[in-house]
């Protein structure tokens, strides 16, 4: 039991370049975030998915698409990458019936140069 | 919409108690989460309150009040891997979907140390 994966764990772009974050979940969860991490600032929901093929935005959705095509995958990308894109990305999911908790993956760091 | 308000930094020595406050406003709450996070790691699950009064787990406890907007964080009996950022998170229910469930929103999260 793995519980939330994601790849990969650093990743340095430049500017205009493209990338796709994967996330997994071997958990059955119905709930999975984006998030991403910023000095000073917090955790920040990007997007997130209540289920196989449904996504909505979060607080900070612009540059960003998502997609969940399998109920234990959520990827992230990213068409074309900016600098204000340099983050820590933490994956998470939930189960819908509760507990509540979020479970988080070990994050990605993505530099943007 | 939401606010959730906690203090950046805080100091504390072993074997202390500490609380770590977060105050919050939102529309149509739907529960308070404390996550800890270690430098460098993923946040995780500390504690879960959806109704008020105290959850006591160990050498944590958490409180709530919703008619405040308030909730705390004890930690008792500190000890050096304490040293942590521990975020609040703010469970809200969305109307428009129907959802119970909802979004988490987090605060900035309180860096604090513990000295020997």
């Amino acid at each position: 039991n793995a519980g939330v994966t994601q790849t990969p764990k650093f990743r340095v772009l430049k500017t205009g370049q493209s990338m796709t974050l994967l996330c997994a979940q071997d958990m059955n969860h119905e709930y999975m975030y984006w998030y991403r991490q910023d000095p000073g600032m917090g955790l920040r929901l990007i997007h997130y998915s209540v289920g196989e093929g449904t996504t909505a935005k979060g607080e900070v959705p612009d540059g960003y698409n998502v997609s969940r095509l399998k109920k234990q995958n959520f990827l992230l990308g990213l068409e074309s990458a900016a600098p204000s894109q340099t983050s820590v990305y933490f994956c998470a999911s939930m189960r819908l019936a509760g507990p509540y908790e979020q479970y988080f993956g070990p994050g990605t760091r993505l530099t943007v140069t | 919409g939401q606010n959730i308000d906690q203090p950046t930094e805080m100091t504390a020595t072993e074997g202390a108690i500490v609380q770590i406050n977060c105050t919050y406003q939102t529309s149509g709450f739907n529960g308070l989460f404390w996550y800890q996070q270690h430098a460098g790691e993923a946040p995780t699950f500390l504690s879960y309150n959806v109704l008020d009064g105290l959850e006591e787990k160990g050498r944590f406890s958490s409180f709530l009040s919703r008619s405040k907007g308030y909730s705390y964080l004890l930690l008792k009996e500190l000890q050096m891997k304490d040293s942590a950022s521990y975020l609040c998170a703010v469970r809200e229910r969305e109307p428009d979907r129907g959802s119970t469930l909802g979004r988490l929103y987090f605060g900035r999260g309180t860096q604090l140390t513990v000295w020997p």
